[in-house]
């Protein structure tokens, strides 16, 4: 099955909350990725946590890592209705040579004004 | 302002027509792909070029033709396609891996919305 499979497929929040999503993944990995879609356009990337580091913030965004678990999360602080795409994990696997990621279908986030 | 510009960001076309997708990157990266993307479906990888190689061909089926003239411009080549063939179309472009092999983030254009008749 895919690696880097997000959980829940769809979330809806009010604006403030926060917002978790989750990643899992079947391989060792050298690193995971965080990327934003908003609806008709590219990817956007968030963050990238190494596979040493446990947590990592920029700005509201909060990533954990749990090798071990093979799983990681994305928190959203204090959401906004800006907020409002679709996220996806991505990870760059040990034991695939050359360039490539691998996406999960996303959890798409829904923040209401 | 993405750094990565695609076009078009619209086409349809026949089955029998022939027409090409152009991607650009103003980032100075070495490493650039092509995605598909269809609804509820990952992110397909088709090909990766890095330092103007192709060094990935991800089982795609010959009516693609990628085609990388230099570091900063990609094309894809459409030729004879299929219903299945609709979808978005995203170029990205990134560092190619260092010395230690770790993937760089990728930076998107956005895309080109394909539609076969």
């Amino acid at each position: 099955s895919q690696q880097g499979e997000e959980d829940p497929q769809a979330l809806s929040i009010q604006e403030g909350e926060n917002a978790t999503m989750n990643c899992s993944y079947k391989t060792s990995i050298n690193n995971l990725q965080w990327y934003r879609q908003n609806s008709g356009r590219g990817l956007v990337h968030l963050i990238l946590i190494r596979s040493n580091e446990r947590e990592k913030h920029s700005g509201r965004l909060r990533v954990t890592l749990d090798t071990s678990k093979k799983s990681s999360s994305l928190l959203i602080t204090a959401s906004r209705a800006a907020d409002t795409a679709s996220y996806f994990c991505a990870t760059d696997a040990k034991e695939t040579s050359g360039s490539r990621l691998t996406f999960g279908e996303g959890t798409q986030l829904t923040v209401n004004p | 302002e993405t750094g990565v510009t695609q076009t078009p960001r619209h086409l349809v076309m026949g089955m029998t027509n022939k027409k090409s997708l152009k991607c650009e990157q103003h980032l100075g990266h070495n490493a650039m792909y092509w995605y598909k993307q269809s609804a509820k479906k990952p992110l397909e990888l088709m090909f990766v070029y890095s330092l103007e190689e192709r060094v990935e061909n991800n089982s795609v089926p010959s009516r693609f033709s990628p085609e990388c003239p230099n570091s900063s411009h990609l094309f894809l080549h459409l030729h004879t396609l299929q219903p299945e063939d609709s979808a978005l179309y995203l170029c990205a472009s990134s560092q190619s891996p260092g010395q230690a092999g770790s993937n760089q983030p990728q930076h998107f254009g956005d895309g080109t919305r394909l539609s076969i008749l």
